[in-house]
């Protein structure tokens, strides 16, 4: 079966550096995608990881482990806009064009 | 390039009513899903279309759920009739879709149900 795990709430200081887990269990692997989700906002494509090790974009980075079915966000320099959810998912499914979301990760970041 | 559309943004219904939404997927994506959002959850999947037909309904409440996607573009979603559990923000999502490669998927801004 497939499960997701992440942590519920986080907090943080503006300008500071946070790191968001996830870990995962999937029949079939085929990548892990981050997703960032505003307060009554739609879900928006942060980052997708299909091989091992650390991809960063900006102030966001993404890292994976398959063997450890674990996988981080990474965001540096916090600003408050960066408050929101964190949504960890993964492909499933015969064809793997099928998501399942984790719970999301809610990170308020303070001054 | 113009986004997911979704309508009505917001809906109050009384249990045991009838409420439909509408979604617009991105020009060119074959592929459309719905998802149910329920306050501090992850989206949900209820219904994957490619193109006209559907690929996987098994999480949809099929006695009083339907969806179709007449034409392979727009889709509606009905809730017949609904349930105070259904209280949920209701995301339409497309993706390119090829089978064998996952897609980023797009979000339309949702609609937020509330049943009283």
């Amino acid at each position: 079966g497939q499960n997701i795990d992440q942590p519920t709430e986080m907090t943080a200081t503006e300008g500071a550096i946070v790191q968001i887990n996830c870990t995962y269990q999937t029949s079939g692997f085929n990548g892990l995608f981050w997703y960032q989700q505003h307060a009554g906002e739609a879900p928006t494509f942060l980052s997708y990881n299909v091989l091992d090790g650390l991809e960063e974009k900006g102030r966001f980075s993404s890292f994976l482990s398959r063997s450890k079915g674990y996988s981080y966000l990474l965001l540096k320099e916090l600003q408050m806009k960066d408050s929101a959810s964190y949504l960890c998912a993964a492909p499933f499914g015969s064809g793997y064009n099928k998501l399942i979301f984790g719970a999301g990760t809610r990170l308020a970041v303070h001054p | 390039e113009a986004g997911v559309a979704q309508s009505p943004r917001y809906k109050i219904i009384e249990k045991r009513q009838s409420v439909a939404f509408w979604c617009n997927p991105i020009s060119g994506h074959a592929t459309l899903y719905w998802y149910q959002q329920i306050l501090g959850q992850g989206p949900k999947l209820l219904i994957q279309f490619q193109n006209n037909g559907v690929v996987d309904d098994s999480q949809l409440p099929k006695d009083r759920f339907s969806a179709e996607r007449l034409k392979g573009v727009d889709s509606t979603l009905k809730i017949q009739p609904a349930k105070l559990e259904d209280s949920a923000v209701y995301l339409c999502a497309s993706s390119l879709g090829l089978a064998g490669v996952p897609y980023e998927q797009y979000f339309g801004p949702g609609t937020r149900l509330t049943v009283t």
